[in-house]
């Protein structure tokens, strides 16, 4: 299973976008990019997941090169309540697949 | 639709002693996983399930867990004896067997302090 590497924590200011990159150099060509978030005392919750170049949904988008060995995350016009702790997964699916929780990155969202 | 319930939501025991977990997925979901996540760190797998099956168990310390999966729905995990360092939340997750979805849903947690 790919390996991942984010920054520990990232600041930001309200209404500004908010780019966290993750490197995966051993990604397999079937494994899938996914990012969760997790606020304080709650369960982990899936924000996006991509395979190759693109992909949006209405609270964040995905960024993939060619080469797949990296991925951003882009969260438009942060809020407060976008303060949490974002984790990059590597994994193969769910059908005997398991993914890996690195220890993500905290951001911090300011007024 | 009910997301992943689990019980309770807070322990506070003594070391040495036992204690259970309860989680019940996704109604439909046939993949229920749980975790340990200890203050400061991402989760980590203890066990993954398919249907009553057991997919991967690899980190399970199974000299003091255990865990099942009756009738392939609710699940619950168990700890017996507990050390002061499984001090930490367990997570419930379920989710559909896909192969191309990542979407796993996890439920509150249960908060564990072993003293």
């Amino acid at each position: 299973l790919a390996k991942t590497t984010q920054p520990i924590s990232m600041d930001s200011y309200e209404g500004q976008e908010v780019n966290i990159t993750c490197s995966h150099n051993n990604i397999a060509t079937n494994d899938y990019i996914t990012w969760y978030q997790q606020f304080p005392s709650q369960g982990p919750r899936f924000i996006i997941q991509g395979y190759k170049t693109k992909v949006t949904n209405e609270v964040a988008s995905l960024f993939i090169p060619a080469d797949r060995k990296s991925s951003t995350l882009s969260l438009p016009r942060v809020s407060l309540s976008d303060t949490a702790v974002y984790y990059c997964l590597v994994g193969e699916g769910n059908q005997g697949g398991k993914l890996i929780f690195g220890q993500g990155t905290e951001l911090s969202v300011k007024p | 639709e009910a997301g992943v319930a689990q019980s309770p939501r807070y322990k506070i025991i003594e070391k040495r002693q036992s204690v259970a977990f309860w989680c019940n997925p996704i109604s439909g979901h046939a993949t229920l996983y749980w975790y340990q996540q200890i203050l400061g760190q991402g989760p980590k797998l203890l066990i993954q399930f398919q249907n009553n099956g057991v997919v991967d168990d690899s980190q399970l310390p199974k000299d003091r867990f255990s865990a099942e999966r009756l009738k392939g729905v609710d699940s619950t995990l168990k700890i017996q004896p507990a050390k002061l360092e499984d001090s930490a939340v367990y997570l419930c997750a379920s989710s559909l067997m896909r192969t191309d979805n990542y979407e796993q849903y996890f439920g509150p947690g249960t908060r564990l302090t072993v003293t």
